[in-house]
């Protein structure tokens, strides 16, 4: 089956600071979407990408849909406490129905 | 509101013993779906059902046993749990277009001793 790379796996950064994270995929995907999970909580949709090449924003966060169709980023501009949690990428592949392959997850964690 | 609801939240059970976890959405969402979480495993797919009495395997169905009779309800029966069952839970519905993004529920946490 597909695999979806994500990284890095955890990132300690200080509030502030700029986080940037990836997902590749051994095939092409035709939606990218990136989650967020608090502790004790569902995953949150961040963003959704539909193109190749789009670049979409949500406040301080940046994800792009990479232009070979293989990969996406995600961005965080300027962290603050709250950005702390698990960041998923998923991508839904041309022929899957509408099924969904997750990416194993970045844990981010914010120090003052 | 627009919610997923799952229930039980956490379960702690013995082997063997038969086990369902509810499902709900308020949404009149056509597709369903079940996914179980372990670390470094993201999110892998149980089942999911397209709309009502269609469903079919995820990734790692093994084990478990779904039902959609309802179109706001899509339980997962786990008949004889097992401990590699051990796992955190997530429903997740969205609407008829494979481009609109799944909701999620907040996720029930399953121990099987």
């Amino acid at each position: 089956g597909q695999q979806l790379n994500q990284s890095p796996q955890s990132m300690f950064i200080q509030e502030g600071e700029d986080v940037s994270m990836n997902c590749t995929s051994s095939s092409i995907f035709n939606t990218w979407l990136w989650y967020k999970q608090d502790p004790g909580e569902g995953p949150v949709l961040l963003i959704a990408l539909y193109k190749a090449g789009e670049l979409t924003s949500n406040g301080r966060l940046t994800a792009q849909f990479g232009i070979t169709r293989k990969d996406s980023f995600l961005n965080i501009s300027a962290s603050i406490p709250s950005d702390v949690g698990i960041y998923f990428c998923a991508g839904r592949a041309p022929d899957s129905w509408g099924k969904l392959q997750f990416g194993a997850g970045t844990q981010v964690v914010v120090t003052p | 509101e627009a919610q997923v609801t799952q229930n039980p939240r956490y379960l702690i059970t013995v082997t063997g013993k038969k086990l369902t976890v509810t499902c709900s959405q308020n949404m009149n969402h056509e597709y369903m779906s079940w996914y179980r979480q372990d670390p470094g495993l993201g999110l892998r797919q149980i089942y999911y059902s397209m709309n009502v009495e269609v469903t079919d395997k995820g990734d790692v169905p093994e084990g478990y046993k779904v039902s959609r009779k309802e179109k706001r309800n899509f339980p997962l029966i786990l008949e004889s749990p097992s401990p590699n069952q051990t796992s955190l839970y997530f429903c997740a519905s969205r609407g008829p277009s494979i481009n609109q993004p799944q909701h999620f529920g907040d996720g029930t946490r399953l121990s099987i001793l």
